[in-house]
């Protein structure tokens, strides 16, 4: 079975400053690994995907995350916090096996950018 | 481009009435189409996915039904709503095509059972 932990509750980061928001994944098989970012009462927007490729994936919004097999993580990053960037982050993984595949989604984090 | 229309986007119901949620997606043919729900603005629980029409798997027993009429048109439906019903349903869609396997959300449905 595939799995998803997002260990932090809630982010805190200052504006300006660099934030991580900290994902790891449990799947056989070559993972497809995904971030969203959803604001209250909003639907889920799609920010960036690992599928195959190079490690470090760039995205919308001036974020990026770090594929590592190793330590079967996929953290979002961003080397400058924005106050509108608050809100919540969800990473997902899907197995790369050929025809329908579930996503799993972690629980989320909470990302507060103070001012 | 492709886009996901659901609605309503808010929406109150008393216990025991029916319910229908609408969701069509348009600039895509053969999606894969999916209902969530996200309880306490947290995580997400996949309730339907569809891979075609008329084929509808359940991930979890519950009050609720989905069916496919068209290819891009994806329904969730009560009988009898019960109070714990109540939640935000989230549809989405992703493509069968090589490479894209992310899912697209639309704007979510509140719904509140009183």
């Amino acid at each position: 079975a595939q799995s998803v932990a997002q260990p932090e509750d809630q982010v805190n980061v200052a504006e300006g400053n660099p934030l991580t928001v900290k994902c790891t994944y449990s799947v056989s098989g070559n993972p497809y690994l995904f971030w969203y970012v959803q604001y209250p009462n909003r639907g889920l927007q799609f920010l960036l995907k690992y599928i195959t490729g190079d490690n470090l994936v760039k995205g919308s919004y001036g974020f990026e995350a770090e594929f590592n097999k190793s330590q079967t993580s996929f953290h979002l990053k961003k080397p400058s916090a924005l106050v509108s960037d608050s809100a919540l982050y969800f990473c997902a993984v899907r197995a790369n096996s050929g025809g329908y595949q579930k996503v799993t989604f972690g629980t989320g984090t909470k990302l507060q950018v103070i001012p | 481009s492709q886009t996901i229309h659901q609605w309503p986007a808010t929406l109150v119901q008393p216990v025991g009435s029916p319910l229908s949620l609408e969701c069509t997606v348009e600039g895509t043919s053969n999606p894969n189409l999916y209902w969530y729900r996200q309880a306490a603005g947290r995580g997400l629980q996949l309730l339907f996915y569809s891979v075609g029409i008329g084929q509808i798997s359940s991930e979890v027993p519950q009050n609720l039904s989905a069916s496919r009429p068209q290819d891009r048109q994806f329904i969730l439906s009560s009988k009898k709503l019960l109070l714990s019903d109540s939640g935000f349903y989230l549809c989405a869609w992703s493509s069968t095509l090589p490479g894209g396997p992310e899912a697209f959300f639309g704007q979510g449905t509140r719904l509140t059972v009183v």
